[in-house]
């Protein structure tokens, strides 16, 4: 069991907009804003798409944005593309000894 | 712009010890203020986080696999490095280096790892 609570499957149609819930506690998403998002195809290695909850790097899409509410933090994908479909990870600092902890994942399918 | 690369046995037998390496290029791994980590991901499963090494030396581990993980720097080769002990099946998993400031935005490709008598 993760110890970031993610739902395990989302979708959306090309064009509309989907967000992606990560839920933790008061140790790890609401005690930090160093929260990141993943965005994993299969068979590659994880990407960075946003960082200390709402910071995109460079080179990534601005349809991708994060915000976060108490221990929940979001993942916002607007204008949905076929190329979004993927499985996306939610990542937060702890305050616990573990240090670092992501979500289950999310699978992504644009229908 | 860091790229890093991992490399180390794909086979393992149960009870024997994982050692694998993350060459990194593009940049001094003893420079600047970056945690280099070791990630794994089983087939079909999340992402778990084994632990990190800080580009002065530092290590954190996570806790559940702590007795049985270092992961050391070796600064002339540009690289770090993950020893996992007394492996078994569970630890069969596809392993990722990654560097870290605020999060991990630098990842190598994987190898993965399978453990099988």
């Amino acid at each position: 069991q993760s110890a970031l609570t993610q739902p395990a499957s989302v979708s959306g149609s090309p064009g509309q907009s989907i967000i992606i819930s990560c839920t933790g506690t008061s140790s790890d998403v609401g005690g930090h804003n160093f929260v990141s998002w993943y965005q994993q195809h299969p068979g590659k290695a994880p990407k960075l798409i946003i960082y200390e909850v709402n910071n995109r790097p460079s080179g990534v899409s601005n349809r991708f944005s994060g915000s976060k509410s108490g221990n929940t933090a979001s993942l916002t994908i607007s204008g949905l593309q076929a190329e979004d479909e993927a499985d996306y990870y939610c990542s937060s600092y702890t305050s616990t000894i573990t240090l670092v902890v992501f979500g289950g994942g999310t699978k992504l399918t644009v229908l | 712009q860091e790229q890093l690369q991992e490399s180390g046995p794909g086979l393992m037998k149960p009870s024997q010890t994982l050692s694998l390496t993350c060459n990194v290029s593009g940049g001094s791994i003893s420079g600047g203020s970056y945690y280099w980590n070791w990630i794994r991901q089983p087939a079909g499963k999340g992402l778990e986080w084994i632990g990190r090494i800080y580009s002065r030396g530092s290590t954190n581990y996570n806790p559940s696999l702590k007795s049985r993980v270092t992961i050391s720097l070796d600064t002339s080769e540009n690289q770090f490095s993950l020893n996992l002990s007394s492996v078994t099946a569970a630890d069969t998993a596809v392993y990722y280096c990654a560097r870290e400031y605020t999060s991990f935005d630098y990842w190598g490709q994987g190898i993965l790892v399978t453990v099988s008598s």
